[in-house]
């Protein structure tokens, strides 16, 4: 069954440092989506992108975040200047389209540790 | 600010028995409503999604959808000790909007 993979699994990075968060959608799948989820808390969305630009992004997709689709299978996450808060799990999420029987699946997910 | 409520649990559930786990949501305008497994540090799993008010049932699964009440849940028949895991309840408001998701329910199947 086709998946959404991400890279690297996990990843340790130095606060103030840049980190990118890399992610392979299901290849027919339209909607890419990106979110996050701190150690013991709730999954939260960051941002969905659809036909090389933003859809939609959350009050936490500040300037700090970008997103891009360097090429036509990979989509990527960007934190600039990283900060102690932005430790969590971040997931990438695909989908067809926005239908309701369309459904997001998810990638493993990246364990971003900021020291 | 849209919301998404369900009972952390931890729910006990015996095995074989029917688990029932509820979830309530804010928004009058979600059109879509979405059941995850989260197994501890892995990632959401879709297990069912509805969009029209009843029953769906896939296999041991029945979700059940109520707009009038703003009310969603899921029935796990059969309950195995494999079925331990959160239940992530999430809504979606159609559109490329993104998904809100419930803190979910850790539900335990006692062998």
């Amino acid at each position: 069954e086709p998946e959404v993979t991400q890279t690297p699994s996990h990843q340790v990075t130095q606060m103030g440092q840049e980190v990118i968060l890399r992610c392979v959608p299901i290849s027919n799948h339209l909607y890419f989506y990106w979110y996050r989820q701190i150690l013991g808390q709730k999954v939260e969305f960051l941002v969905s992108f659809y036909n090389n630009e933003i859809s939609e992004k959350s009050e936490i997709f500040d300037d700090q975040f970008s997103v891009e689709r360097p090429d036509g299978s990979n989509f990527t996450l960007k934190i600039r200047s990283t900060k102690l808060e932005d430790s969590a799990m971040y997931f990438c999420a695909s989908s067809e389209g926005t239908h309701s029987n369309q459904p997001q699946h998810f990638g493993d997910g990246t364990r971003l540790s900021i020291l | 600010q849209k919301e998404v409520e369900q009972n952390s649990g931890p729910l006990s559930v015996p095995e074989g028995a029917i688990a029932s786990l509820n979830c309530t949501y804010s928004d009058r305008g979600s059109q879509s409503f979405f059941w995850y497994r989260q197994y501890s540090g892995k990632s959401p799993e879709l297990i069912m999604f509805i969009y029209s008010n009843g029953d769906k049932e896939d296999g041991r699964f029945t979700a059940q959808l109520n707009k009038a009440s703003q009310y969603v849940s899921l029935l796990i028949r059969d309950s195995q000790p494999s079925d331990s895991a959160t239940y992530l309840c999430a809504v979606d408001g159609g559109g490329a909007d993104g998904l809100t998701f419930g803190k979910g329910t850790h539900l335990i199947i006692q062998p």
